[in-house]
């Protein structure tokens, strides 16, 4: 299985400003996934990032808004940018197991927009 | 959407198998059945996943309809520490970025003492 970690835990951040989420795993894996899940709700699946390739976004997220990185095999960032309330959320980081018949999910980042 | 449908909350005596039903009447023919939960303020966890077969593992135990079309979570001595969100999804095993896993809401199980 795979561990994964992210940074921060949570947040309190202010309207209009932005707030990166860190993702670090302890295994190489080919691909990462970023969800959202609001107060009291399921999943959603945001965007999903494969190493060296532009993230693919789900319908109703775009880039400019939640820009991702993946700098290599074992770590990606998701950016939240330009916060309102309504992007309060936890945030989890997810991987695929080599052999692609497991997922396995970070701790999640509890974001906050006052 | 989500391609299945679950009852949004059970209870379940501590000590008893707590079973859990999911329908996934439009399964096709190459996707798997898994099944995760969610414990308060953690994310997902794998249990299980079939095709066809049913299927043990040392969490639980996972009985797949002859038409696919259901199944259903065996928890076979529920305790309080079951208690938890729990998902049903049919996906293909990920291979590119377009096998998408689907989040639906999931049954909520309460454990009562």
């Amino acid at each position: 299985s795979a561990v994964i970690s992210q940074k921060p835990s949570r947040d309190i951040c202010q309207r209009g400003t932005s707030l990166t989420i860190q993702c670090q795993v302890d295994s190489q894996v080919t691909m990462m996934f970023w969800y959202r899940q609001q107060p009291g709700q399921s999943l959603t699946l945001i965007a999903t990032a494969n190493q060296g390739s532009e993230a693919t976004y789900e319908s109703g997220f775009v880039i400019d808004k939640f820009p991702i990185s993946r700098p290599n095999l074992t770590f990606s960032t998701l950016t939240v940018s330009n916060m309102s309330p309504e992007d309060s959320s936890i945030y989890l980081c997810s991987v695929a197991s080599d052999s692609y018949n497991e997922q396995f999910f970070g701790p999640g980042t509890r974001l906050t927009v006052l | 959407d989500a391609k299945t449908t679950q009852p949004p909350s059970m209870d379940c005596a501590e000590g008893r198998a707590a079973n859990l039903p999911c329908n996934h009447s439009t399964i096709s023919g190459n996707e798997y059945v898994y099944w995760y939960r969610q414990i308060h303020s953690q994310g997902p966890q794998y249990i299980i996943h079939g095709l066809k077969n049913n299927e043990t593992n040392e969490m639980a135990s996972l009985i797949i309809t002859e038409d696919r079309k259901s199944s259903t979570l065996i928890l076979p001595h529920a305790t309080l520490r079951d208690t938890a969100v729990y998902y049903c999804i049919v996906r293909v095993t990920i291979k590119t970025s377009y096998d998408k896993v689907i989040f639906g809401p999931g049954t909520s199980l309460s454990v009562i003492p």
